[in-house]
């Protein structure tokens, strides 16, 4: 089975433009969780997404945004970028049907906002 | 609210001894912990899942323990090698349908 697949793999874009992250999960796999990593505060949670809908909310500002299509593959948008918004974006995927299962990673999207 | 906490951000050890890595968190006990293995340019890897009502968890060298009076998981990596160098960070199931992870503990075992 492939695994979690990210594109892009590097972006670099400035302040003020906005941005769309991409995100295929494990075939079967109906939930997509999208987290940002940055040095200083870790792994953090954006939202998840379960069959098109929003199931879970980080506390991210409204900038951040996504959506999940019929084939469960997710995007993620976030506009207006500021300089803080550099970071490691991963998404992660899970069949959803059980909350304790494994999430799997992909190889994450770096960017870099100059 | 309930936070998670790695207690150390980097640690040397070295090749063949055991590693022991810390995991603390508040508040209430999450049904579950995880611990994750990290790469760097990598998203991270699961490695193991321990229940509330699991004390250890075993997985060839690694080890897991879940102590919910200290409010602690160790995780051990025994006859540790230069390949067991990564970030190891853990994770725990916050209640609310949401997993909040530590900032990780970068590991060096040196040769």
């Amino acid at each position: 089975k492939a695994g979690v697949t990210q594109t892009p793999r590097y972006l670099i874009k400035t302040r003020g433009q906005q941005v769309t992250l991409s995100c295929s999960p494990i075939s079967g796999h109906r939930s997509v969780s999208w987290y940002q990593q940055t040095p200083g505060q870790g792994l953090q949670f954006l939202f998840e997404y379960f069959s098109e809908t929003q199931r879970n909310k980080g506390n991210f500002p409204g900038r951040f945004s996504g959506r999940q299509f019929s084939n469960s593959r997710s995007e993620m948008n976030v506009s207006t970028l500021e300089l803080g918004d550099s970071a490691l974006y991963l998404c992660a995927s899970r069949t959803g049907t059980s909350e304790q299962e494994t999430q799997y990673f992909g190889p994450g999207t770096r960017l870099l906002v100059l | 609210s309930q936070k998670i906490e790695q207690n150390s951000e980097a640690l040397n050890i070295q090749e063949g001894k055991t590693a022991t890595l810390t995991c603390n968190y508040t508040n209430y006990s999450p049904a579950y912990l995880q611990w994750y293995r990290q790469d760097p340019g990598r998203g991270p890897v699961f490695l193991l899942l321990i229940r509330e009502n699991e004390k250890e968890k075993r997985k060839e060298r690694l080890k897991v323990t879940f102590d919910t009076t200290l409010k602690q998981s160790l995780f051990h990596i025994t006859a540790s090698q230069p390949a067991d160098s990564a970030t190891y960070l853990c994770a725990l199931y916050r209640g609310d349908d949401k997993i909040i992870f530590g900032k990780g503990t970068r590991l060096h075992i040196l040769p």
